[in-house]
């Protein structure tokens, strides 16, 4: 089955220090892979996926077939990038498996 | 324009009631997806409809379960005798169903607790 794994329920850095969120997933073909994040009292919504290959709010994410990771990088945190984020995969484009997601806070 | 609506925005019920679960997606959206999220985990696949007919419902736990989209639009998803465990947030989405992979949009969710 499969599945999507964030090893880090928690991260914290400080402001202006670079960020990494780790995802890994387990599948042997070509899933397309996302990333949404919840800022606090907001809705799920969609940050980048990796089939537009783009860079949303200095968020790039590089899908590696041989390590099966999608790993969220961004150089320099900011205090508003403080949020909940989650890994998403999809093969049929009908399911969607989320992973636990990760809990950033940029220290100021 | 406005965004997946979803109501109620919180349910509380007795264990063994029945409830009824209501999302509103983005107009001109033919796809719908349910999701629940129990607390400390990610987002579950429930049930995918493309238009009315539900594409996939592989994600349903068991019979207690099941989901409506009669006019292709307005979505209502239905749980028969809750049990404590079915407590959770329930989320709903929508895209436009013309690409694979494409954007979600996501409802507030409605909280669920049954008692």
């Amino acid at each position: 089955a499969q599945r999507v794994t964030q090893p880090e329920k928690l991260l914290s850095v400080f402001k202006g220090a670079p960020v990494e969120l780790k995802c890994n997933y387990s599948y042997s073909g070509s899933p397309e892979l996302f990333w949404y994040v919840q800022y606090s009292r907001q809705r799920l919504q969609l940050l980048l996926r990796h089939i537009s290959r783009e860079s949303i709010k200095g968020f790039t994410a590089d899908l590696n077939k041989g390590e099966t990771s999608f790993h969220l990088k961004k150089p320099f945190a900011q205090e508003e990038d403080s949020a909940m984020y989650y890994c998403a995969l999809t093969v049929t484009g009908n399911q969607f498996y989320f992973g636990t997601g990760t809990s950033l806070t940029v220290i100021p | 324009g406005a965004g997946v609506s979803q109501t109620p925005s919180n349910k509380v019920t007795e264990k063994g009631k029945y409830v009824e679960l209501r999302c509103d997606p983005i107009s001109g959206h033919t796809a719908l997806y349910w999701y629940r999220q129990s607390l400390g985990q990610g987002p579950e696949f429930l049930i995918y409809f493309q238009g009315t007919g539900a594409a996939d419902d592989s994600g349903l736990p068991n019979d207690r379960f099941f989901a409506v989209r009669p006019e292709g639009s307005v979505s209502t998803l239905k749980i028969q005798r809750t049990e404590r465990g079915d407590s959770a947030v329930y989320l709903c989405a929508s895209s436009s169903g013309l690409v694979l992979g494409e954007e979600q949009f996501f409802g507030p969710g409605t909280r669920l607790t049954v008692l």
